[in-house]
């Protein structure tokens, strides 16, 4: 299984919901990453999990929440987001580090109203 | 830290001619180096990857790669493009010791022409 799942695959909240995004891999890898992509752009890093603990928080916003409940999944609470905030969510996975690869989901669309 | 330059970022191609997507880097330690393409609407997936060894790469489908390191550069080539190819090309980078971070380059948007 070299697949990285992440659900949903589209998602429209409003400013006031609270809402997660999902990422789930069986590859036993340690590393667990959350990226933002925006139109056209490349994807930005927000959060880094390494062995289960957050090493990289690119200052991100505090109405992202990232959690890492155990080594396969990897979760984005969201809270009071803003209408900006809509983006590609894109999660990934590497071995590392040091890694080789970074294996990517298909990616969470979303959409804040 | 590390950084990645795509000079072009709109490259418009005619079908089955050569195509090449330009990538620099710049890194204080020795990196990993890396082509990710994006269809619409999909996530990044690994076209192909420079660890160590041969600094030609190849992918399964007609591309490759050559790493440089005189010029920090990692092409990507493909001697005839097909419709499919059509699609946003990213290179990036992770160094080589303490990699868990990847900085990718701004992308090139390939757009391959009937």
């Amino acid at each position: 299984d070299t697949e990285v799942t992440q659900t949903p695959k589209h998602l429209v909240m409003g400013m006031t919901n609270k809402k997660s995004l999902k990422c789930e891999q069986h590859m036993g890898h340690r590393a667990m990453y959350w990226y933002k992509q925006k139109a056209k752009k490349p994807p930005e890093l927000m959060f880094v999990y390494s062995y289960e603990k957050l090493s990289i928080n690119e200052s991100v916003p505090s109405r992202f929440s990232p959690e890492c409940p155990n080594s396969s999944l990897l979760n984005l609470h969201l809270h009071a987001l803003q209408p900006e905030d809509s983006a590609l969510y894109l999660c990934a996975s590497t071995s590392g580090p040091p890694s080789s690869e970074a294996f990517f989901g298909q990616g969470t669309r979303l959409t804040v109203v | 830290a590390q950084s990645v330059t795509q000079l072009d970022s709109q490259v418009p191609v005619f079908e089955e001619a050569p195509v090449e997507l330009r990538c620099n880097y710049s890194s204080s330690v020795s990196v990993y180096l890396f082509w990710y393409v994006q269809y619409p609407n999909q996530g990044l997936q690994l076209l192909l990857k420079y660890l160590s060894g041969s600094t030609l790469v190849e992918s399964i489908n007609g591309f490759e790669a050559e790493f440089n390191k005189s010029q920090t550069s990692f092409h990507l080539r493909k001697p005839s493009v097909h419709i499919s190819d059509t699609a946003e090309y990213f290179c990036a980078v992770s160094a080589l010791r303490t990699g868990n971070q990847f900085y990718f380059g701004t992308g090139t948007s390939l757009t391959v022409i009937p």
